[in-house]
């Protein structure tokens, strides 16, 4: 069965520092792999896929098959990325979406 | 466009009694999701539906839990009789089906068994 791990609960930074927010996983297939996050008061939203090869708001993230992570970045930190984020892994084929359990990210100013 | 409409946002009710859930998703979103996520964990699927058909169930407690979403649009989750330990949120959520395609949330229900 596959597994998303983030292993930190709490991340806080200062402003203007660099972020980054773990995320291992552990699957014997090709995973398709997501960041979403929760802003204060907001609902869930999907902030990036690593299929994408983007970046969104700052934020990039890499898929590391030998290290099986898929860590978000971010070079500066703002105030407003402060958040909840999850990490999920989507088996190949599969519709099923696994989530981790969340790293809360405070960005102190 | 509308997001995914659920209602009621708060819900408290005591062990044994059954609740339910109302969940609208985006129009023309064929696939619907409902998520349990209990406090500080992160959102697990409980059953998936691809227009009115149940696609993936096999994490929802049948004894206890039943959803159905019968014209294909809008659905509802059911408990009864409800226990302390499914206290959580309820999150629903809809995407247009294609494989891959983001999930999109709607505020959820926060449930508290007493």
């Amino acid at each position: 069965a596959q597994r998303v791990t983030q292993p930190e609960k709490l991340l806080s930074v200062f402003k203007g520092a660099p972020v980054e927010l773990k995320c291992n996983y552990s699957y014997s297939g090709s995973p398709e792999l997501f960041w979403y996050v929760q802003y204060s008061r907001q609902r869930l939203q999907l902030l990036l896929r690593h299929i994408s090869r983007e970046s969104i708001k700052g934020f990039t993230a890499d898929l590391n098959k030998g290290e099986t992570s898929f860590h978000l970045k971010k070079p500066f930190a703002q105030e407003e990325d402060s958040a909840m984020y999850y990490c999920a892994l989507l088996r190949a084929g599969s519709y099923q979406l696994t989530f981790g359990k969340g790293t809360k990210l405070s960005v102190i100013p | 466009e509308a997001g995914v409409a659920q209602s009621p946002r708060y819900k408290i009710i005591e062990k044994r009694q059954s609740v339910a859930f109302w969940c609208n998703p985006i129009s023309g979103h064929a696939t619907l999701y409902w998520y349990q996520q209990i406090l500080g964990q992160g959102p697990k699927l409980l059953i998936q539906f691809q227009n009115n058909g149940v696609v993936d169930d096999s994490q929802l407690p049948k004894d206890r839990f039943s959803a159905e979403r019968l014209k294909g649009v809008d659905s509802t989750l059911k408990i009864q009789p409800a226990k302390l330990e499914d206290s959580a949120v309820y999150l629903c959520a809809s995407s247009n089906g294609q494989y891959n395609s983001p999930l999109h949330f709607g505020n959820g229900t926060r449930l508290t068994v007493t």
